[in-house]
């Protein structure tokens, strides 16, 4: 079973400040996605990286697959209380594989 | 509004109750899928449907059956449940399972065994 650990568990700022976080594998995955859980509502992607090294943008978010395609990150530029949810990654070990589901970041920002 | 819609979105039962979760999409997909997101647990995958066709079932206990009746529709038959099945149960589509295919979820039901 592959193994999907998140970093920070929970991470609480202010509104304006800028944060990082982490998701990480032993393991190589062929992709890896992002997704944001808004409280009561399911998740919803974000973006999906399969290259390693891929670098994409959107908005004031940022993710990064990293070169050896284990492990990924996500950096929020200027956070606003909008972007308070859960952030999920997800990475799929092979082509056509489910994607695994870390346990997520619960990242609250606060006005 | 993801266009996955989940009934009912609270739900407590005994464990001895039946009880039945629903999703619906109306998005076209081909495949849909149940997940159970416990408090302390990711995201944990428990059946895939492909074309109303099972594809995947993770090791789940048989008091949990699905059933498919048509691509649009996914159902979660419950019975004899534990009090450690409390959790939120995600409905998802998909167009296919192709890696590029995007999960669409549902709200969830927010399930509580007594």
């Amino acid at each position: 079973t592959q193994l999907l650990e998140q970093s920070p568990q929970f991470l609480s700022i202010q509104e304006g400040e800028n944060l990082t976080v982490y998701c990480n594998s032993s393991s190589v995955f062929s992709s890896l996605q992002w997704y944001r859980q808004e409280p009561g509502e399911g998740p919803v992607l974000l973006v999906t990286v399969v290259t390693g090294g891929e670098v994409k943008k959107l908005k004031r978010l940022t993710f990064q697959f990293g070169d050896a395609r284990k492990d990924s990150s996500l950096h929020i530029t200027a956070a606003q209380p909008g972007d308070t949810g859960l952030y999920l990654c997800a990475g799929a070990p092979n082509y056509g594989q489910n994607f695994v589901f870390g346990p997520g970041t619960r990242l609250s920002v606060l006005p | 509004e993801t266009g996955v819609t989940q009934t009912p979105r609270h739900l407590v039962m005994g464990m001895t109750n039946k009880k039945s979760l629903k999703c619906e999409q109306h998005l076209g997909h081909n495949a849909m899928y149940w997940y159970k997101q416990s408090a302390k647990k990711p995201l944990e995958l428990m059946f895939v449907y492909s074309l109303e066709e099972r594809v995947e079932n993770n090791s789940v206990p048989s008091r949990f059956s699905p059933e498919c009746p048509n691509s649009s529709h996914l159902f979660l038959h419950l019975h004899t449940l534990q009090p450690e099945d409390s959790a939120l149960y995600l409905c998802a589509s998909s167009l296919g399972l192709g890696l590029g295919d995007t999960q669409y979820f549902g709200p969830g039901t927010r399930l509580t065994v007594l």
